[in-house]
């Protein structure tokens, strides 16, 4: 499973509250992804990380902050919680398995319910 | 930025027939296709990649074939069995682009006994 873990593993919470879901991996990976996860969607790019304080937009960013203080945590938080926001997130690494490879690699997973 | 289209979203086929699933994709610059099998309530895992230097890829009872012309990549799957139902993802890497993959919407593979 790549070392890779989520916290927590589901939460309810209301509209308008903070929210902050963590991925921790203990294998060193240089490049760590949030997804989510909507029934007819697929999985979405939020954000991703290429390194320690280095993180980029994904393609359903809005309404999402990262931060990446050190290369085995990767937080992802929601500023104000919204319905549309009730999903299952996911958390990727790249593994490099040699060059030109980097497979992704999922972590459990998060059941978030914004009510 | 990068566009993958897969069909079909569910399929249905009997225990020891074939499954094809297919996926098209609209960045000529993508290099790396992987599929991930989803079972319910579980994480996407890895089952087979391939990469844009090569036509074909097989790995017992599954097998991928990319057509870097035509921009589009197929997962076979044969004799298959019970085991097999789950979601299927496609997905694709565009080159230079931090590794990011742009997912296919999904098909749902049920094999009945």
């Amino acid at each position: 499973d790549a070392g890779i873990t989520q916290s927590p593993r589901h939460k309810v919470t209301e509209t308008g509250t903070p929210v902050t879901l963590r991925c921790h991996q203990t294998e060193n990976h240089r490049y760590m992804y949030w997804y989510r996860q909507d029934p007819g969607h697929g999985l979405r790019l939020i954000h991703y990380s290429y390194g320690v304080k280095d993180t980029d937009k994904g393609e359903v960013s809005d309404g999402y902050s990262v931060s990446r203080s050190k290369t085995e945590d990767f937080l992802l938080t929601l500023e104000s919680a919204t319905s549309s926001q009730t999903s299952v997130y996911f958390c990727a690494i790249s593994s490099l398995q040699d060059i030109g490879s980097y497979e992704q690699y999922f972590g459990p997973g998060t059941r978030l319910t914004v009510t | 930025g990068e566009n993958v289209e897969q069909h079909p979203s569910t399929l249905s086929v009997q225990e020891g027939d074939s499954a094809v699933i297919k996926c098209t994709y609209s960045d000529s610059a993508s290099n790396y296709f992987p599929w991930y099998k989803q079972e319910l309530g579980k994480r996407p895992q890895l089952i087979i990649d391939i990469r844009s230097n090569v036509g074909e890829k097989k790995d017992q009872r599954i097998a991928v074939t990319l057509n870097k012309t035509a921009k589009h990549f197929s997962l076979h799957i044969t004799e298959t069995q019970p085991e097999d139902s789950a979601v299927y993802f496609c997905a694709a890497r565009s080159g230079g682009s931090n590794y990011k993959l742009t997912f296919g919407k999904g098909t749902l593979l049920t094999v009945n006994p």
